[in-house]
């Protein structure tokens, strides 16, 4: 079956744009958690959903970032007034259960650059 | 969650066992080791997790130390394939706590099979 994936793969955006990330986790998968992973390093976390409700938001850098999940199945992150910091990948990662073994399935990430 | 320690890189021979150590000498009894992989422009890999048990899948073998303080992961048959990022990740067992599952990931080792 499918995946997760991920929209755009690529996205340039100059510095004080907004921009909005798209995540599709595997249908009837209840976590949804967000990753940033800058350029040679581990990915980060940012943002946990269990179905529609954020849960856990403490990665989330600055109040410039937003994610939502509304009904529960496709995710939004967005970026408001980008800055150069912000250039990194943003992995999705959905998972069945809500437990904290489910195995978390990863989409390829998008690469977001801030000239 | 635990801290990991791996080192930066590794070269195997196609063909041949790959052996990825991992250190986490601050592991409490209820933190599991789980093992994730990233092949280059990938979201990360699920390969296998264990606690106190050696494992084994169709990836990989998962060998944890008596007393838990170290793992080493085996690739029984490195291919070309099998080059990637490989991150060893302690993380917190059973409900309750705010972690909701998140992945803490840290530097990884880079393991380069060659011909």
């Amino acid at each position: 079956g499918a995946g997760v994936s991920q929209s755009p793969r690529y996205k340039v955006a100059k510095r004080g744009q907004d921009v909005a990330l798209r995540c599709d986790p595997i249908s009837g998968h209840v976590s949804l958690f967000w990753y940033q992973q800058a350029l040679g390093q581990g990915p980060e976390f940012l943002t946990y959903f269990q179905n529609e409700a954020q849960l856990d938001k403490s990665g989330l850098p600055s109040d410039r970032f937003f994610a939502e999940r509304p009904e529960g199945s496709v995710s939004t992150l967005k970026i408001q007034r980008t800055q150069q910091e912000d250039s990194a990948v943003y992995l999705c990662a959905s998972s069945l259960t809500s437990g904290v073994h489910g195995e978390q399935y990863f989409g390829p990430g998008t690469r977001l650059t801030v000239t | 969650d635990a801290k990991t320690t791996q080192p930066p890189s590794m070269d195997c021979a196609e063909g041949r066992a790959a052996n990825l150590p991992c250190n986490h000498s601050t592991i409490s009894g209820n933190e599991y080791v789980y093992w994730y992989r990233q092949i280059h422009s990938q979201g990360p890999q699920y390969i296998i997790h264990g606690l106190k048990n050696n494992e084994t899948n169709e990836m990989a073998s998962l060998i944890i130390t008596e007393d838990r303080k170290s793992s080493t992961l085996i690739l029984p048959h490195a291919t070309l394939r099998d080059t990637a990022v490989y991150y060893c990740i302690v993380r917190a067992a059973g409900a309750g706590g705010t972690s909701y599952g998140k992945l803490t990931f840290g530097q990884g080792t880079i393991l380069t099979v060659h011909p």
